[in-house]
């Protein structure tokens, strides 16, 4: 049974600090996805990793994807109040031929960015 | 275009009854899964239709099931409702092709009393 976990669950950072959220998975998969999710909101796709070693960037955070490790990472730079959010990695299950994806969820990382 | 729209956004249901809860896909996508996030936890996979057929199914009783339409909308109908089923219920559309990104609806928050 595939299990992703998060850490840290909670965060609480300042403006301006930089930090980097942890994403390990139990099993094989070459397809990782980071979302945004807003208190009492659906989730906001940020980022799809592909293949080993992938790095995408958008604004001040920048995820990774290291397959070997079994180890994704979401970093932050100079974190905003804007940032603050729950921020969820996803791993995708080996699906049948034709199949979309099917996605075991970490638990979430809470984001407080304080001023 | 379209996105992934969801009704009703939200439902309040008393333990035993039944439910259903509707989704329609993004334009242009043939596949649909439904997805449980009981409150302060990440979301759980209920189960995939491509082409009106069940394609994977998660941890979930046979309680939970579905549809897909032939035009890919699909329901998910909850039997013998449990207080454990409040929760919000997440749809998601995918475009055909293998472990294509999965674009979700706004969500339907369940609240069983």
């Amino acid at each position: 049974e595939l299990k992703v976990e998060q850490n840290p669950l909670f965060l609480s950072m300042q403006e301006g600090k930089n930090y980097t959220i942890y994403c390990n998975y139990s099993t094989t998969s070459d397809r990782l996805y980071w979302y945004r999710q807003d208190p009492g909101k659906s989730l906001e796709s940020l980022f799809v990793l592909l293949s080993n070693g992938a790095v995408k960037q958008e604004g001040r955070l920048m995820a990774s994807l290291d397959t070997k490790a079994r180890l994704s990472t979401l970093h932050i730079t100079a974190a905003v109040h804007d940032l603050s959010a729950t921020y969820f990695c996803a791993v995708d299950m080996v699906g049948g031929p034709g199949t979309a994806s099917k996605l075991t969820f970490g638990t979430g990382t809470r984001l407080q960015v304080t001023l | 275009e379209t996105g992934v729209t969801q009704s009703p956004t939200h439902l309040i249901k008393t333990r035993g009854q039944q439910v259903t809860l509707r989704c329609s896909s993004q334009s242009g996508h043939n596949t649909v899964s439904w997805y449980q996030q009981a409150l302060g936890q990440g979301p759980q996979f209920i189960f995939q239709y491509y082409r009106e057929e069940e394609n994977g199914r998660g941890n979930f009783p046979p309680r939970f099931s579905g549809l897909q339409f032939p035009n890919y909308s699909s329901e998910l109908n909850v039997n013998a409702l449990e207080l454990d089923d409040s929760a919000l219920y997440l749809c998601a559309s995918s475009r055909p092709g293998l472990n294509t990104e999965a674009f979700f609806g706004q969500g339907t928050r369940l609240t069983v009393v």
